[in-house]
């Protein structure tokens, strides 16, 4: 079955900085690659997701990037803000089944 | 987005004991799943919700511990059977809108088993 590995699992950076999260995956079946942004107490919430026939897809402050041959995707946040502090989880599923697995997720602390 | 309810939001229960979930979705879903969060983890799939027949069952996880039901494409409940404090997470309905890959999340149950 898929496999998702993410790294770090702690992230601090300056206020105003870029923060950067990395996923890989195992299965080269995997096509959907999601991310979900979980403040404490409540439920995780897609911010953005991207497909395998796209390399990078962006939204406002928030881009992921897919390099499919190595199997990692990564999600970037730029000019970072006090209400980006959360965990950020990737995730993986392939049209087989549907499935949707999680990476361990990443803790993003922006410092004032 | 789907609005999907979940309830109770939160129980406290004894050991020995059940406690069934429930999920309600406001429109027709392709899929529904069920995903625990124990605390401070990622979110792990116990299952596949299936329309009218047996939920598909992720490995660690199995029936008689999880029993699911999904009658129609908007209702699925989940219980935790014969209970124990390692029972104690959060459970979480999960679905995916007919026409709509993305997968959205209920507000979860937050389980205590003392």
């Amino acid at each position: 079955g898929e496999n998702v590995e993410q790294h770090p699992s702690t992230l601090s950076v300056q206020e105003g900085d870029s923060a950067v999260i990395k996923c890989t995956y195992s299965d080269s079946a995997s096509n959907y690659f999601p991310w979900y942004k979980q403040e404490l107490g409540k439920r995780p919430q897609l911010i953005i997701d991207i497909r395998s026939n796209v390399g990078e897809k962006k939204d406002q402050r928030i881009a992921v990037t897919l390099n499919k041959t190595a199997k990692h995707f990564s999600l970037h946040i730029t000019e970072t803000q006090p209400e980006d502090s959360a965990v950020y989880f990737c995730a993986a599923s392939s049209n087989r089944d549907d499935k949707i697995i999680f990476g361990k997720g990443t803790r993003l602390h922006i410092l004032p | 987005s789907a609005v999907i309810s979940q309830k109770p939001s939160r129980d406290i229960c004894q050991r020995g004991t059940s406690l069934t979930i429930q999920c309600q979705v406001d429109s027709q879903v392709t899929m529904m799943f069920w995903y625990r969060q124990q605390p401070g983890q990622s979110l792990t799939l116990i299952a596949t919700a299936n329309q009218g027949s047996e939920a598909t069952y992720e490995s660690g996880f199995v029936i008689d511990k999880f029993p699911i039901s999904r009658p129609n494409l908007t209702f699925s409940t989940l219980t935790v059977s014969n209970m124990s404090p390692e029972d104690s997470s959060i459970y979480l309905c999960s679905v995916v809108r007919t026409g709509n890959e993305k997968l959205f999340f209920g507000s979860g149950t937050q389980l205590s088993v003392l």
